[in-house]
């Protein structure tokens, strides 16, 4: 039972364009969220976070939104680099269980 | 040096075999967790602790088992390898999410490679 999943396996961008990559979830329990992202040979590193009293987190060129409504949150890149092609995670938590279950992971290729 | 070490890095055994994977961590924390990833799976808790005391199942802890010697180690084991637990595994520690300028975030070691054969 998948209770964070990421539908696309994959993506691809034109650099300088916007990268959107989606999460859904389906414990309404879950009240904090991470992006996370991972390049080959490494381990995954934590990019931004948002907490359920929050519909949006800005971080430099990345944004989370989060629409608990619709169990949904979603990455933005803008402008979108090649460096930023990796495989990004997103991850959910119950505050207080310290329990965080990933998504199964979206490949983003931004192209040059 | 890293914040989190997983030794070995990658390791090739065979079915049966009883393999250890270690952790270690400098950060600190009390908090520290075993991931698997697996392609098309993502990453997938085995077992997370607390402090030296306190051990908890995650989603796929069968045929796994764990020791936490220290607050800074967290070993995973397994106890007769078998080829479907070929994956790469990760340690992580965290940090509380108490204070509103502590993100919560996972801290990841770069990764063990394990093949069983």
């Amino acid at each position: 039972d998948q209770q964070v999943k990421q539908n696309s396996p994959s993506l691809s961008v034109q650099e300088g364009r916007i990268s959107i990559l989606n999460c859904d979830y389906t414990n309404s329990m879950f009240d904090y969220f991470l992006w996370y992202k991972k390049y080959p040979a490494e381990g995954p590193t934590f990019l931004i976070s948002i907490s359920s009293i929050k519909d949006k987190n800005e971080d430099g060129r990345f944004t989370v939104f989060l629409n608990k409504s619709a169990k949904h949150l979603s990455l933005h890149i803008v402008p979108s680099q090649p460096g930023d092609s990796a495989v990004y995670f997103c991850a959910a938590l119950r505050t207080g269980t310290y329990k965080y279950i990933f998504g199964t992971g979206t490949r983003l290729k931004v192209l040059a | 040096d890293a914040d989190v070490t997983q030794t070995p890095r990658n390791r090739i055994t065979k079915t049966g075999k009883r393999i250890m994977l270690e952790c270690s961590q400098t950060k600190g924390h009390d908090r520290m967790y075993w991931y698997r990833q697996d392609p098309g799976l993502g990453l997938r808790l085995i077992y997370y602790s607390f402090d030296v005391k306190d051990i908890n199942k995650g989603e796929i802890s069968d045929g796994y088992s764990v020791s936490r010697q220290a607050q800074a180690k967290f070993s995973l084991s397994l106890e007769s390898a078998i080829p479907n637990q070929t994956a790469l595994y990760f340690c992580a520690t965290s940090d509380p999410i108490r204070d509103r300028d502590l993100t919560g975030e996972l801290f990841f070691g770069e990764g063990s490679r394990l093949t069983v054969l």
